[in-house]
């Protein structure tokens, strides 16, 4: 099945500081890629929706000013969380839609545990 | 508005014994429904998924869920828990032409015991 990277796995930071996630289809191109966070014990709730070439589409509540997303190549899409606080500190995991396969699916990367100190 | 209920937050099971995960849509259309498990730390992986063809869908590990229109229900099943089992679960659904928005369930972790 499609493969989806993410790195890093573990980052922690200083407040005050960005931080760049990034996300990468290693084994197919993906036009569509997607963030969501998770807090502990909590489910995913996706946070914007990333299309290679353009904006990226914000969930409601996410400010796109906070979570820079770039969408640049076929297969790798970029998170930076700018200014980072402690709030910020969650696990955050993408996903890819693998073009030509079933529409409803998307392979999900293993995550980066960000924690903001 | 589309939702996803899974009835139980926690399940505790001896090692051997049967598994069940309870899951509850709420959808206007036919969705696509997924089940995903999540073990500490590690991002989600597919264990089966319903796109309206069988509703008795198999899956990986001895999983699988059926589908119930009549219920409006996913359940996930194991005839014979694993201690590798141990993990959450979560419960997916992708409304009718809906090709973006996953919505998750609250999640269900499972314990399995000796």
């Amino acid at each position: 099945g499609a493969v989806v990277s993410q790195h890093p796995s573990r980052v922690i930071c200083k407040s005050g500081t960005s931080v760049k996630i990034e996300c990468r289809s290693l084994d197919f191109q993906a036009t569509t890629m997607f963030w969501y966070r998770q807090f502990p014990k909590q489910s995913l709730m996706l946070m914007a929706t990333s299309n290679e070439g353009s904006k990226a589409t914000y969930e409601q509540g996410v400010e796109k000013d906070k979570f820079l997303i770039n969408h640049a190549s076929l297969t790798l899409s970029t998170l930076t969380v700018t200014s980072a606080h402690p709030e910020d500190s969650s696990f955050y995991i993408c996903s890819a839609r693998e073009p030509g396969a079933s529409r409803n699916e998307q392979f999900f990367g293993p995550g980066t545990r960000l924690t903001v100190l | 508005a589309q939702s996803v209920t899974q009835l139980d937050s926690h399940v505790s099971v001896s090692e051997g014994t049967p598994v069940l995960l309870r899951c509850n849509y709420s959808s206007s259309y036919s969705p696509s429904l997924f089940w995903y498990v999540q073990h500490p730390n590690k991002g989600l992986q597919l264990l089966l998924k319903y796109t309206s063809a069988a509703t008795l869908v198999k899956g990986i590990n001895g999983f699988e869920a059926e589908f119930k229109k009549s219920e409006t229900s996913f359940h996930l099943t194991k005839p014979s828990a694993h201690m590798s089992d141990a993990a959450e679960y979560f419960c997916v659904v992708i409304p009718s032409g809906g090709y973006n928005k996953l919505i998750f369930g609250a999640g269900t972790r499972l314990a399995v015991h000796p």
